[in-house]
């Protein structure tokens, strides 16, 4: 297996812009979670979805913030208008029960 | 409030040492927990983890010592080498899928 795959590695933006980033999580995981990784707050669990649905969203900072999974194979991490202060690097992650959660690569977001 | 209280935030050791990461918690309804290791520039890898069920968990060089009573728990590596320099995170969960993560410990191990 591939494990997560994320994409964009990188984005660069300018503020107001709007950004949306990419998972596939591991076949056969049922849930998936979106984490911001910053030197001052390290790891923040954002959001994660159960089985295609988002189970809990009290993680995401405000309404600019948005975050879909149409499929099970497939979630987008969404920020209109982006912010400097949005910089940091997003990971994706998913698990089957029990185990996990696995990781993606991360996407380095730079708002400028 | 940190749900998972980690220590020390950096470490150092020699080359074939033993490096050890303590990790607390409060929450009596956590019943998973994992250890993480991050290299610069890549997301957290998935190393070793626990259930309260079992109080030592051993893979490779890696050991989890769980004290269920005192709420804490922690990552030994044994004979440390350079190539484990790297951050090292533990989390707890519970059955709702809550994972809550430690501050991190950088690593770094001195030929």
């Amino acid at each position: 297996d591939a494990g997560v795959i994320q994409s964009p590695r990188h984005e660069v933006t300018e503020m107001g812009q709007e950004v949306t980033l990419r998972c596939k999580p591991i076949s056969g995981h049922d849930y998936l979670f979106w984490y911001r990784q910053t030197m001052m707050r390290g790891l923040e669990l954002l959001i994660y979805f159960n089985n295609n649905v988002p189970i809990d969203d009290s993680g995401m900072p405000e309404d600019r913030f948005s975050a879909k999974m149409p499929n099970a194979s497939f979630s987008t991490l969404k920020i209109q208008p982006s912010e400097p202060r949005d910089s940091a690097v997003y990971f994706c992650a998913s698990r089957a029960p029990g185990q996990g959660p696995y990781f993606g690569p991360g996407t380095r977001l730079t708002v400028t | 409030q940190q749900q998972v209280k980690q220590s020390p935030q950096s470490l150092i050791v020699q080359k074939g040492g033993i490096s050890i990461i303590n990790c607390a918690y409060e929450n009596t309804a956590f019943d998973y927990f994992p250890w993480y290791q991050q290299f610069p520039g890549k997301g957290p890898a998935l190393l070793i983890a626990i259930r309260p069920d079992v109080s030592e968990k051993k893979e490779g060089r890696f050991t989890i010592s769980f004290n269920k009573s005192a709420k804490q728990f922690s990552l030994h590596i044994m004979d440390s080498q350079p190539g484990d320099s790297a951050t090292y995170f533990c989390a707890a969960a519970n059955t709702g899928n809550q994972f809550y993560f430690g501050t991190g410990t950088s690593l770094t191990v001195i030929p």
